[in-house]
Parts: structure tokens; C-alpha cells; sequence
């Protein structure tokens, strides 16, 4: 069975554009969540995703939004990309309370 | 807000010692999760423990929960190279599945 998936696996943008970053999770997994990996910590909740609705959110600004779509992919946006927001983006996929991560998408924002 | 602390920060070690590392939350959690993240890589789900002074073990691997069902440590025996890696506990956040993952853990190991 395929893992969750990501794409891109790199990307590169500068300041104030905004981007999308996308997972597809595990088949048969309805739960989606979204964390922030900066170098040399841990992984920072940002959004989960349960069946198409919000079932949590991290402290990130308004710019960080994301949503799921009915075949429970899912997609995380931000704009007016700062600095700060280079990481490294992992999607994670649950059927019930532990998560797969996918291998993520390293952002670097010049 | 709830924090989850882990030390050592980084441990360097000879192939064949032991290492372990201590995870300490400043809430009480329902259950605590180990994952590994290889240098480059994504953390990997290692085990979840649930029962208060609850001890898994898995090969060289033994993890334990604390009775107070705030701490926690992983146990490496006879570290090996492939063991090299991050490695990060996580809670749940009050009764939602958010995780709020620990600082980590880096160990190095030396052949």
C-alpha cells in the first residue's frame, strides 16, 4: 500500500507569495493534519482535518489555511510568506490516534 | 500552553553503549507516542503507550510511561549505527488528537 504522499517534495519562493502545498493520505484514512518543521525541532501542529471539517488548530496567523476534499486529500496554503515560514511541512494521516507522516515538503522562502 | 520537554538534547554515543532519553510533559496525558526521524527523513511511528507505569519493548528497544502518566522514556540497548536519528515523544493536546511533540533527542552514534 502506497504511504502518504506529498507534493512537491521542494519548493522556493520569496517573500509575501503565497503557496500550496498537497497530501494525499493513506487509503482508508479520513483524518489529515498538518505540522511545521523547522530545523533542529519538533514537529508544530498546525490544522487536523477530520471528514472535511477542522477538528484543530495550531497558533499560526491567519495566513496558514488548509482544507480537505471529499477523497480526504488535502491542501495547506499560505500566503504573504515571510521568512520564517522556511521549513520543513509534513502531512500526517490517522485512522485512529497514531499518525504517518509523509516525507514532507521542505519550503524555503528567500 | 502545554509543553513537552526532552533530555538530552543530543547524545553522541559508541556503537554497543546504551542511551536513553526522558520525556516530560507539564500536563497529564492520556497516552504517549515515540516516533524516530532519520537525518533528511520524517518521523516514523515507534509505539504508543496508554496505561500509567505502562513498559513496551521492542527488540533492543524498551519504553516505559510513568505512573503519573506524565513522563516517559525509550531505552536503546547495544546502540547500533541504525539507530542514529531523532527521536521525539508526543502527547495529545487535552482530549483533541492534536500532538505536541517534544523537543527531541538526537543521537549519534559512533562505529
Amino acid at each position: 500500500d502506497a504511504g502518504v504522499t506529498q507534493s512537491p517534495t521542494h519548493l522556493i519562493k520569496t517573500r509575501g507569495q503565497h503557496v500550496t502545498l498537497r497530501c494525499s493520505p493513506i487509503s482508508g484514512h479520513k483524518s489529515v493534519s498538518w505540522y511545521q518543521q523547522v530545523l533542529g525541532q519538533g514537529p508544530q501542529f498546525i490544522f487536523q482535518y477530520y471528514e472535511k471539517e477542522e477538528r484543530g488548530r495550531g497558533n499560526f496567523p491567519d495566513r496558514f489555511s488548509a482544507r480537505q476534499f471529499p477523497n480526504y486529500s488535502s491542501e495547506l496554503n499560505v500566503n504573504a510568506l515571510l521568512l520564517g515560514d522556511s521549513a520543513l511541512y509534513l502531512c500526517a494521516s490517522s485512522y485512529s490516534v497514531w499518525q504517518f507522516f509523509g516525507p514532507g515538503t521542505r519550503l524555503t522562502v528567500l | 500552553g502545554q509543553q513537552v520537554m526532552q533530555i538530552p538534547q543530543y547524545q553522541h554515543v559508541q556503537e554497543g553503549e546504551d542511551f536513553t532519553t526522558y520525556c516530560n510533559s507539564s500536563t497529564t496525558l492520556s497516552n504517549i507516542q515515540w516516533y524516530k526521524q532519520r537525518p533528511g527523513g520524517h518521523p516514523v511511528f515507534l509505539i504508543q503507550l496508554v496505561k500509567s507505569g505502562e513498559v513496551k519493548k521492542q527488540k533492543r528497544l524498551t519504553f516505559q510511561f510513568g505512573e503519573a502518566k506524565k513522563n516517559s522514556s525509550l531505552h536503546i540497548t547495544a546502540t547500533q549505527t541504525t539507530d542514529v536519528g531523532t527521536y521525539f515523544c508526543a502527547g495529545p493536546a487535552g482530549a483533541t488528537n492534536k500532538l505536541i511533540f517534544g523537543t527531541g533527542t538526537l543521537l549519534a552514534v559512533q562505529p
